[in-house]
């Protein structure tokens, strides 16, 4: 089974500052999708970066960046020039790729790391 | 357009009450997700449903029940519920297939359930 670790439980940054939540993550599969999510106060969950297994180069949304470390199962995210509207809870999430069997996808999630932004 | 459409909001039913909670998109994504998440924890899946069938039930009590009408809608029906089953209540959708984004899931607002 896949486990997901994030061991900052909060953080908290002033606005425009850098900042970078981590992510570990268990798994003997050598295919798979990891993900960013974040989760204001209205709940929704929102995607903020996905990253796939096979590829060496790290993935970037915009301010949104990723630091993966296959070998060292290692996932993390930077958040560049940080906004009062990246205030969250963000969640760090792992995906099997069980192709052909498409149908079967499960995310697993790690326990979140809630940030704040000061002004 | 990712946009996955939840309603209602919110729902207060009592323990006797059966209610359901409804779940669409139209982005032509063919699996659907169930998910519970209590306060300050990450969600949990209940259900997946691919091609409209049912695949991945997480050993979820039969008081929750869910039903996939076509590859667009997704309910979850409540009867007899208990004060813990309070929680929000997350649908999602992905692609299903090879495409860059097909593995991706999409969450909706989430509807904010409470058991009375």
């Amino acid at each position: 089974a896949q486990t997901v670790t994030q061991s900052q439980p909060e953080m908290s940054v002033q606005e425009a500052e850098t900042v970078t939540l981590s992510c570990t993550y268990d798994t003997s599969e050598n295919n798979y999708y990891l993900f960013w999510y974040k989760q204001p106060p209205s709940r929704q969950m929102i995607l903020v970066i996905r990253q796939e297994a096979y590829k060496q180069q790290n993935a970037t949304e915009n301010r949104f960046s990723v630091n993966f470390q296959k070998a060292a199962k290692s996932f993390s995210l930077k958040i560049s020039d940080s906004q009062l509207g990246d205030t969250a809870m963000y969640f760090c999430a792992f995906m099997n790729v069980p192709a052909p069997n498409f149908g079967n996808e499960k995310l697993t999630f790690g326990t979140g790391t809630r940030l704040t932004i000061i002004p | 357009d990712t946009e996955v459409t939840q309603t209602p909001k919110h729902l207060v039913m009592g323990m006797t009450n059966k209610k359901s909670l409804k779940c669409e998109q139209h982005m032509g994504h063919r699996a659907m997700y169930w998910y519970k998440q209590k306060a300050k924890k990450p969600p949990e899946l209940m259900f997946v449903y691919s091609y409209e069938k049912l695949s991945i039930n997480e050993s979820v009590p039969s008081r929750f029940s869910p039903e996939c009408p076509n590859s667009s809608l997704l309910n979850l029906h409540l009867h007899a519920l208990q004060p813990e089953d309070s929680a929000l209540y997350l649908c999602a959708s992905s692609q299903l297939d090879l495409a860059p984004s097909g593995n991706t899931i999409y969450f909706g607002e989430g509807s904010w359930l409470t058991v009375v």
